[in-house]
């Protein structure tokens, strides 16, 4: 079946534009997490949705981020007045209820900020 | 505050012998760990997972080893394949809270032919 899809792969962007990365889970997976990783860096917490619940937001590092998750599916992350800081590879996963604890990957999307 | 610690960035490997990938943790409440594998230009992938109510849990050439009293876990790859060059990272979690994954900053495997 489809896995995780995250559009663009890639993304160019001048400082201070925003951007707006999307995720697409596995159908009918309740549980849809953000992440980021920097160069050299290992996978930073951003963003945790689990079913109804109020999201985790408690790894965003600054008000310029936040995200949505529509429908309990499709899931947008947006960064605002982008920094150079934050280019890295901002990866998506999400994972069935009851099994919150394995965690299916899309392949990512790269930003980078010139 | 690095929660779930990998130590070794890298670690070199020659085919056939044995990997030793460690990991620890310093927040007591974790109860559920996992080792998640990483190839350029993709996203991780799950590996094998472990409970606090165990101390081993085995999958072919993959053994995950947890010592909590130590707050230590590892996972051992015998006999190391080509295919197993990877950045491997180790997880922890709350299971009982529904909590989210913290992930450690990962261990870049290189298997040597």
């Amino acid at each position: 079946g489809a896995g995780v899809s995250q559009s663009p792969s890639n993304k160019v962007t001048e400082k201070g534009k925003d951007v707006e990365l999307r995720c697409d889970p596995i159908s009918g997976h309740t549980a849809l997490y953000w992440y980021r990783q920097s160069l050299g860096q290992g996978l930073e917490f951003l963003i945790y949705f689990q079913g109804n619940s109020a999201p985790d937001k408690s790894g965003l590092p600054s008000d310029r981020f936040s995200a949505e998750r529509t429908g309990g599916s499709v899931s947008t992350l947006t960064i605002q007045r982008t920094q150079q800081e934050d280019s890295a590879v901002y990866l998506c996963a999400s994972s069935p209820q009851g099994s919150s604890y394995e965690q299916y990957f899309g392949p990512g999307t790269r930003l980078t900020v010139t | 505050d690095q929660q779930v610690k990998q130590n070794s960035p890298s670690l070199s490997v020659q085919e056939g012998r044995i990997s030793i990938l460690n990991c620890d943790y310093t927040n007591s409440m974790f109860d559920y760990f996992l080792w998640y594998k990483k190839y350029p230009a993709e996203g991780p992938t799950f590996l094998i997972s472990i409970s606090s109510i165990k101390d081993k849990n085995e999958d072919g050439r993959f053994t995950v080893f947890l010592n909590k009293s130590a707050k230590h876990l590892s996972l051992h790859i015998v006999p190391s394949q080509p295919g197993d060059s990877a950045v491997y990272f180790c997880a922890a979690t709350k299971m009982n809270r529904d909590d989210k994954i913290i992930f450690g900053k990962g261990t870049r495997l290189h298997i040597l032919p």
